[in-house]
């Protein structure tokens, strides 16, 4: 399987740190993204990286992608309570002709005020 | 939201019981999907639609059947539920354009099997 893991499962941190999820992944793909999910809620796409690609901005994120160690890390600098939910990456790429999503089980931020 | 709506959003049923969820979206989007979300596992595919009348299966798509009749509804089918598809089933939609394979969900429905 080509599933993306999310390291940690959890994280817990003050509001104004900074928070760092990691993604691995088994397969070759066309593109990795990142999904935000608040409690109770369907999930929304954050940040797509594409494989030729290796950092990304976009607002208070940051995603880099290593295609040689098949991982990606997502950062969100000076995180708000706002912030808090679970965080999923999903990696993209064709199998039997179509392109399809992967997702990880994502990783539970809590940002504490 | 990408126009998504899923109906219903909470429902109890017995085993046994036919369920159908439904997905409608108002953008004209020709990619449509079923996942199914537990704990422990994180979002998994039941089944795709490439157009209408066009679907295959995902990872999980045993006792399951879908139907799409028409662009904007994406049906999905627990021909005899079990306690086992108790879960939280989000659709999504695929968009074209530069993120060409960018999803948006709806907002879920809870389905308990009992």
């Amino acid at each position: 399987s080509q599933q993306g893991e999310e390291d940690p499962q959890a994280l817990s941190i003050q509001e104004g740190e900074n928070a760092t999820m990691n993604c691995s992944y088994k397969t070759s793909i066309n593109n990795l993204q990142w999904y935000r999910q608040n409690s109770g809620r369907g999930l929304v796409h954050l940040i797509l990286i594409r494989s030729n690609e290796r950092e990304k901005h976009s607002g208070r994120l940051r995603v880099t992608l290593d295609t040689s160690k098949k991982s990606s890390s997502l950062l969100i600098t000076a995180s708000r309570a706002a912030d808090t939910a679970s965080y999923f990456c999903a990696t993209a790429a064709t199998q039997g002709g179509s392109e399809k999503l992967v997702f990880g089980k994502g990783t539970k931020l809590t940002v504490n005020p | 939201d990408a126009g998504i709506t899923q109906s219903p959003r909470h429902k109890v049923t017995e085993t046994g019981t036919p369920v159908t969820l439904r997905c409608h979206q108002t953008e004209n989007h020709r990619y449509m999907y079923w996942y199914r979300q537990d704990p422990g596992h994180g979002l998994r595919l039941i089944h795709y639609s490439y157009g209408v009348k066009d679907t295959d299966k995902g990872e999980v798509s045993d006792g399951y059947s879908v139907s799409r009749s028409k662009t904007e509804d994406f049906l999905l089918t627990l021909e005899s539920a079990t306690s086992s598809q108790t879960s939280v089933y989000f659709c999504a939609i695929r968009t074209n354009g530069l993120f060409t394979d960018t999803q948006y969900f709806g907002p879920g429905t809870r389905l308990t099997v009992l």
